[in-house]
């Protein structure tokens, strides 16, 4: 157990809808990865947040977002769903800002979307 | 952009060492990681190696990095039949982990 939980563990969609990932992170940890596992495209870095401010962002469409609140957990919006979208999602903490980390993984969220 | 590459499979034989390779292209990694990644769980992070480190040694992992090379691997000695799983090798780039297309390791009695 890596003290990161996400919620809900599977969620079934449809196309057009908007969904909600949630992420806690471990206890101490200040900054949030979220990642996207899918079968086409592998294991991508979507976006972090560190101690609720946007640090880094990577391939993320502009139909997602997330945002990190003042407890620490985080949210990823995923809205006008799409087939593609279908992949199981990660959230990650760690306790440093940058600069070489190690960052724990949650058990993921696996979204389908019908 | 930076990459990382791994072969997709390896099948050994119970109880003999398996060996994992990945190699990367960013000639600026600070830090190289092993994740395992077993059917339906997250991911959980096995070892890491500091880029001015040549090897590193965890019980049955051993990492081995040839900075020059861009090259590195993880060696898993006594292979166990619950060794079977994905194996991610990632590069910590600029606050970010690229991970390769990871090794499914598959062991059989």
């Amino acid at each position: 157990d890596s003290g990161v939980t996400q919620t809900p563990k599977h969620l079934i969609t449809a196309t057009g809808q908007r969904v909600t990932l949630r992420c806690s992170p471990r206890s101490g940890d200040l900054s949030v990865y979220w990642y996207q596992q899918s079968l086409d495209q592998g294991l991508q870095f979507l976006i972090q947040y560190y101690n609720g401010e946007e640090r880094a962002k990577g391939n993320i469409l502009e139909r997602f977002s997330a945002q990190q609140f003042p407890d620490l957990h985080s949210e990823l919006n995923l809205s006008s769903l799409e087939l593609g979208d279908s992949a199981l999602y990660f959230c990650a903490s760690s306790n440093r800002q940058g600069g070489g980390e190690t960052q724990y993984f949650g058990p993921g969220t696996r979204l389908l979307v019908l | 952009g930076e990459d990382v590459e791994q072969s997709l499979f390896l099948s050994v034989r119970e109880g003999d060492s398996s060996v994992i390779n990945c190699t990367y292209t960013d000639s600026s990694s600070t830090y190289l990681y092993w994740y395992k990644q077993e059917p339906g769980a997250g991911l959980q992070l096995l070892t890491y190696i500091f880029s001015n480190m040549d090897m590193k040694q965890d019980q049955r992992l051993t990492v081995l990095l040839n900075k020059k090379d861009k090259h590195l691997s993880l060696r898993i000695a006594d292979t166990q039949t619950g060794d079977s799983a994905i194996y991610f090798c990632a590069d910590y780039n600029t606050d970010k982990l690229i991970f390769g297309t990871g090794t499914r390791l598959q062991v059989f009695p």
